[in-house]
């Protein structure tokens, strides 16, 4: 089994849908949980992160950690063309870890 | 937060020849990564450059084919070595630092995109 695992994508969904992205892992170390954004001809770039379960919420992101299930997924409310990008999971055991990265899913939204 | 210069941004070569890549930092940090990453494809960890040792290797990649330089603390170089068309990638630098909230945040180059003829 792979440590982590990521929705393949790609996916492509209209201006304005709701977007789930979802990651699994299988490391029940991880302690942080993040999602970076990677525009095309860029490296990623960190989008938003939670410690240890629960939801977290930045404007039209919402990003949720099921601990017990090694399932976290990223929401994208009201999507925009703008956020036509890959999405990487990626985990910390540590605040001081090296980051591990998930696959990515190629989102585009079509106006 | 760390900021990353990364060149050449793009190039194309012929198969055989040997292509170096540079990363230029803008604060000191211990360690740097460089990533392959096919177009739509998953990030691969090739190695970490260390300064003052020799580069740590991920399995499947060898220092003959990707020798890494280190001179200090701000600066690294890639080489891909007697390239194939197989070589054809992004190639990214990457670093990791205490961001939001002390976080370990990765931050990464522009890449580099290889293209072997």
């Amino acid at each position: 089994q792979k440590e982590v695992e990521q929705d393949p994508g790609p996916l492509s969904v209209p201006e304005g849908a709701i977007v789930s992205l979802n990651c699994t892992y299988s490391n029940s170390a991880f302690q942080y949980f993040m999602w970076y954004r990677q525009y095309s001809r860029k490296g990623p770039e960190l989008l938003m992160y939670t410690y240890s379960s629960g939801n977290k919420e930045d404007g039209r992101f919402t990003a949720q950690v099921d601990k017990s299930s090694k399932y976290i997924s990223l929401f994208i409310r009201d999507s925009q063309p703008s956020d036509s990008a890959t999405y990487l999971c990626a985990f910390l055991k540590t605040s001081y870890d090296k980051v591990i990265f998930g696959p990515g899913t190629s989102l585009s939204v079509i106006p | 937060s760390a900021v990353i210069s990364q060149k050449p941004s793009r190039d194309i070569c012929q198969r055989g020849t040997s292509l170096t890549i540079q990363c230029q930092v803008d604060s000191q940090v211990t360690m740097m990564f460089w990533y392959r990453q096919q177009p739509g494809q998953s990030l691969t960890l090739i190695a970490t450059a260390n300064q003052g040792s020799e580069a740590t290797y991920e399995s499947g990649f060898v220092i003959d084919k990707f020798p890494i330089s280190r001179p200090n603390l701000t600066f690294s170089t890639l080489t891909v070595s007697n390239m194939s068309p197989e070589d054809s990638s992004i190639y990214l630098c990457s670093v990791e630092d205490p961001g939001e909230g002390a976080l370990t945040e990765a931050f990464f180059g522009q890449g580099t995109r290889l293209t072997v003829v």
